[in-house]
């Protein structure tokens, strides 16, 4: 069974970056695409963007130049970078399997805090 | 973007009834709709993709219906594992955007 899970720091403060690991069991991540999720408190959700197979990737232009998506495919894992965060970036976090426009599997999250 | 609209917030029912949550595009999307659930501690449940087929594993109460701007989710007589938060999501264009979610609470 296909299985994520994040990881990262739970606090961030102003300006810095916000770095999470999301690790894949039971599936290879060089087959399909990975997606990273948050959401915001109050529940507003918002498509972060994702990565191939192949390492390409696409992102949502609400994040501009601030994120990055990449991977580590020898441990099964990809990663999300976020920079220059402020506290409106405070969300719990998610990464999921990407099904060609939905997610049909998905971490539990991770929450994180913005705040200096 | 694409504004997805779920018009309750919240929504109290017991077991045994049957609810329908509505979600509404603002352009047509054509069939490219996912619903989620979503409960505390646990991880996303895909329930239904293309509006209206049933995720592998998802209970046949279930169903999904729409096409175009306008989309429900009925759960026919619930069982108290349904309580939670459902989401629907778009995906005709990026970037996919998703409802407000509706929280589907025990009466």
């Amino acid at each position: 069974e296909v299985q994520l899970q994040e990881s990262g720091p739970g606090l961030v403060k102003p300006s810095q970056s916000l770095s999470l690991t999301c690790s894949v069991t039971g599936y290879s991540i060089t087959s399909n695409y990975w997606g990273w999720i948050r959401k915001f408190p109050g529940n507003k959700m918002e498509w972060m963007g994702y990565i191939s197979y192949s390492g390409s990737t696409s992102y949502n232009p609400s994040l501009k130049s601030r994120i990055s998506i990449t991977r580590d495919t020898s441990k099964n894992q990809f990663f999300l970078q976020l920079n220059s965060v402020t506290t409106e970036d405070t969300a719990t976090y998610y990464c999921a399997r990407w099904k060609g426009g939905y997610f049909d599997y998905w971490g539990q999250g991770v929450m994180v805090t913005v705040s200096s | 973007d694409v504004q997805m609209t779920q018009s309750l917030s919240y929504l109290a029912a017991s077991p045994g009834e049957s609810v329908s949550i509505s979600c509404k595009a603002s352009k047509s999307i054509s069939n490219y709709l996912a619903w989620y659930q979503q409960k505390p501690g646990e991880a996303y449940k895909l329930l239904i993709y293309s509006g209206s087929t049933l995720q592998s594993g998802t209970p046949s109460r279930f169903s999904g219906s729409g096409s175009g701007t306008d989309f429900t989710l009925t759960i026919r007589s619930l069982e108290p594992e349904d309580f939670g938060l459902y989401y629907c999501q778009q995906y005709y264009e990026k970037p996919y955007t998703f409802g407000a979610g509706t929280k589907l609470e025990l009466k």
